[in-house]
């Protein structure tokens, strides 16, 4: 059971828009910075998003986060083939929690 | 540009020790943290622990308290993860992540994970 909660899964057609949810608390996201990976299959995870919005050089601008109150969100328009992937959210929890650092449970995108 | 190469797949007996290396280059080690988080066969990623090289301080995740030990060797910009006591459970994927961190009220936060090696597969059988 993960402190943050994601979707299992979700889908969309190539070209569509997708958004995928990541719901926490006070603790973490309420009051931390999220990031946002994606792990191709049979890779190591990768940084999409950092500091709620911000992109890394090279990650292009069909990727964006937003966060608001205890949940986060990341949205993925113009869908392609190569964005099929798990992906997770993640914060650091600042209560005496079992880990400072938690991931969400990861979602799968599936482009149909 | 930045690259952490981790030691190579390691196959163990329940109840000994590993220990997985990740080595930094194209940065500055001692400015960033270090973590290590595993994924086991179709599961989801877990946090275990980091290392603050400049300050040579290691937190851990309570599930690990006890078992796992994070170093760094800042001369060859290396970290290190033992994990002891293994069991079948800990049959996972290991990677390292170099981690943006910032101070607040004392503490070193994570903001991201920015960097992440090859991952190292562990398989404890019997």
């Amino acid at each position: 059971q993960s402190v943050l909660t994601q979707p299992p899964s979700v889908s969309a057609a190539p070209g569509q828009k997708v958004t995928i949810s990541c719901s926490g608390s006070s603790s973490n996201i309420g009051n931390n910075y999220v990031s946002w990976y994606q792990q191709l299959p049979g890779t190591a995870p990768k940084l999409l998003i950092y500091e709620n919005n911000k992109r890394p050089s090279g990650i292009p601008d069909r990727f964006s986060g937003s966060k608001s109150g205890t949940s986060a969100t990341l949205g993925i328009t113009g869908l392609q083939t190569g964005d099929e992937a798990d992906y997770y959210c993640g914060t650091w929890d600042s209560s005496l929690s079992a880990s400072p650092w938690v991931f969400g449970g990861g979602t799968k995108l599936t482009v149909l | 540009q930045v690259q952490l190469v981790q030691s190579g797949a390691e196959v163990k007996k329940p109840g000994s020790s590993v220990k997985v290396s990740c080595k930094a280059s194209g940065g500055t080690f001692s400015s960033y943290t270090i973590s290590w988080v595993r994924q086991a066969p179709g599961q989801g990623l877990e946090w275990m622990g980091r290392i603050i090289p400049i300050l040579g301080i290691a937190n851990y995740a309570q599930k690990f308290q006890g078992r796992v030990t994070i170093t760094a060797d800042k001369s060859t910009s290396t970290a290190y993860m033992e994990l002891s006591s293994l069991r079948s459970e800990d049959t996972a994927v290991y990677y390292c992540a170099r981690g943006g961190a910032g101070a607040a009220a004392g503490v070193w936060v994570e903001y991201y994970f920015d960097y992440w090696g090859q991952g190292t597969l562990v398989t404890v059988s019997s």
